[in-house]
């Protein structure tokens, strides 16, 4: 069974500028929460969707906004990106999205901002 | 805040030692624990999940969860050189949003 995808694996962005990222969750798996981690803050929760519906979403600005799509494929976006965006932008994906439900990580993108 | 502590290390262990990994977390609600290893430039990789309090054994992994002492340990048997990265414990408290310990970074010295 393949993991979790995520595209692009590397980006170098400008301040100001916007950036999508994908994820693609293992088969099966209808629930897709991203982080963020950087050497400061560690890892974070962003946000979660499960059935194209944000449930849960973490302390960050508007700035960052997500959605699912119907074949539970994921994207991120960051808008007016600020030099402190630059972090590795990790995807999770889990079956149903229960709390007991173990979260598989993929390879994340590291996103640079200049 | 929700908080997992854990102490960032580095832990040092020599080849063929039981290494002990801890974790504290600060809300009683939380439900689900787990233990997941991150090597340099990579992402977090699984390794252990555990719900109810007492040991649960994968191998050379062993979980232990005292939800009384808000305590999830790590134990890792016969520690491998390849053993050598972070180890991220998470926190699950509400629905499905993990929080993170800093991590705890092993060095297992051949």
């Amino acid at each position: 069974k393949a993991g979790v995808t995520q595209t692009p694996r590397y980006l170098i962005k400008t301040r100001g500028q916007q950036v999508t990222l994908s994820c693609s969750p293992i088969s099966g798996h209808r629930s897709v929460s991203w982080y963020q981690q950087t050497p400061g803050q560690g890892l974070q929760f962003l946000f979660e969707y499960f059935s194209e519906t944000q449930r849960n979403k973490g302390n960050f600005p508007g700035r960052f906004s997500g959605r699912q799509f119907s074949n539970s494929r994921s994207e991120m976006n960051v808008s007016t990106l600020e030099l402190g965006d630059s972090a590795l932008y990790l995807c999770a994906s889990s079956i149903q999205g229960y709390a007991y439900n173990e979260q598989f990580f993929g390879p994340g993108t590291r996103l640079t901002v200049l | 805040q929700k908080e997992v502590e854990q102490n960032s290390g580095p832990l040092s262990v020599p080849e063929g030692a039981i290494a002990s990994l801890n974790c504290t977390y600060s809300d009683r609600g939380s439900q689900s624990f787990f233990w997941y290893r991150q090597y340099s430039g990579k992402s977090p990789e699984l390794i252990m999940s555990i719900y109810s309090n007492g040991d649960k054994e994968d191998g050379r992994f062993t979980a232990q969860l005292n939800k009384a002492s808000q305590y999830v340990s790590l134990l890792i048997r016969d520690s491998q050189p390849s053993d050598s990265a972070t180890y991220l414990c998470a926190v699950n408290n509400a629905g499905n949003m993990l929080t993170f310990g800093g991590g705890t970074r092993l060095m297992v010295k051949p």
